[in-house]
């Protein structure tokens, strides 16, 4: 399998313009999860879902993000519009249901947003 | 929600030596996980151990899940081993990985 894949790899946009960022889990996993990495509050989970469904989304900052997946094989993490303070590393990452397998979680190579 | 505390947070190594990070937890867990993040960004995944020891070439790792705490051990340190070191839980019945704030390491000759 290539692994969990994301897209794109890094954007710069200006503020207010809406970001689309783009995640492929693994094959076969039944949970995804985003995260966003800053050096002031380290990994945070954002949202996860579960067989497609959202399950937690406490972690999403505010009404301007939003994320869907629908399909086992596609999520997207929208954010519109886009601030300076938006600025991160957004990473998506797929594992197993606990049971099914080991639960381990496999990341993507994160996608880079600049907001300018 | 779970508590995550590495330690220590920053090391400098000399190339060669041998080194040991720790994670505390505050809670019970069924996933523990170790990652390495390298100085390209990625999220390298190191070990899955929610109990007992496991290595992997000059890389182990020990976990004791009834006193909440795993160990990393890095031996014969290379400038390659750079980066920062994150350990991560899922606490019990829960699904979501909470992560430490990591250790930062660095290598050098």
């Amino acid at each position: 399998d290539a692994g969990v894949i994301q897209s794109p790899r890094h954007e710069v946009t200006e503020m207010g313009q809406e970001v689309t960022l783009r995640c492929k889990p693994i094959s076969g996993h039944d949970y995804l999860f985003w995260y966003r990495q800053t050096m002031m509050r380290g990994l945070e989970l954002l949202i996860y879902f579960n067989n497609n469904v959202p399950i937690d989304d406490s972690g999403m900052p505010e009404d301007r993000f939003s994320a869907k997946m629908p399909n086992a094989s596609f999520s997207t993490l929208k954010i519109q519009p886009s601030e300076p303070r938006d600025s991160a590393v957004y990473f998506c990452a797929s594992s197993f249901a606990l049971g099914v397998g080991t639960g381990e979680l496999f990341f993507g190579e994160g996608s880079r947003l600049t907001v300018l | 929600g779970i508590q995550v505390e590495q330690s220590p947070p920053d090391l400098i190594l000399q190339e060669g030596a041998n080194s040991t990070l720790r994670c505390n937890f505050s809670d019970s867990v069924n996933n523990l996980q170790w990652f390495h993040q390298n100085p390209w960004g990625q999220l390298i995944n190191l070990f899955y151990i929610p109990s007992g020891t496991k290595q992997n070439g000059r890389l182990s790792a020990t976990t004791v899940a009834t006193e909440r705490y795993s160990l990393l051990y890095i031996s014969s340190s290379q400038t390659t081993d750079s980066g920062v070191y994150f350990c991560a839980v899922r606490e019990g019945g829960g699904n979501k990985l909470t992560f430490g704030t990591g250790t930062q390491l660095k290598v050098e000759l």
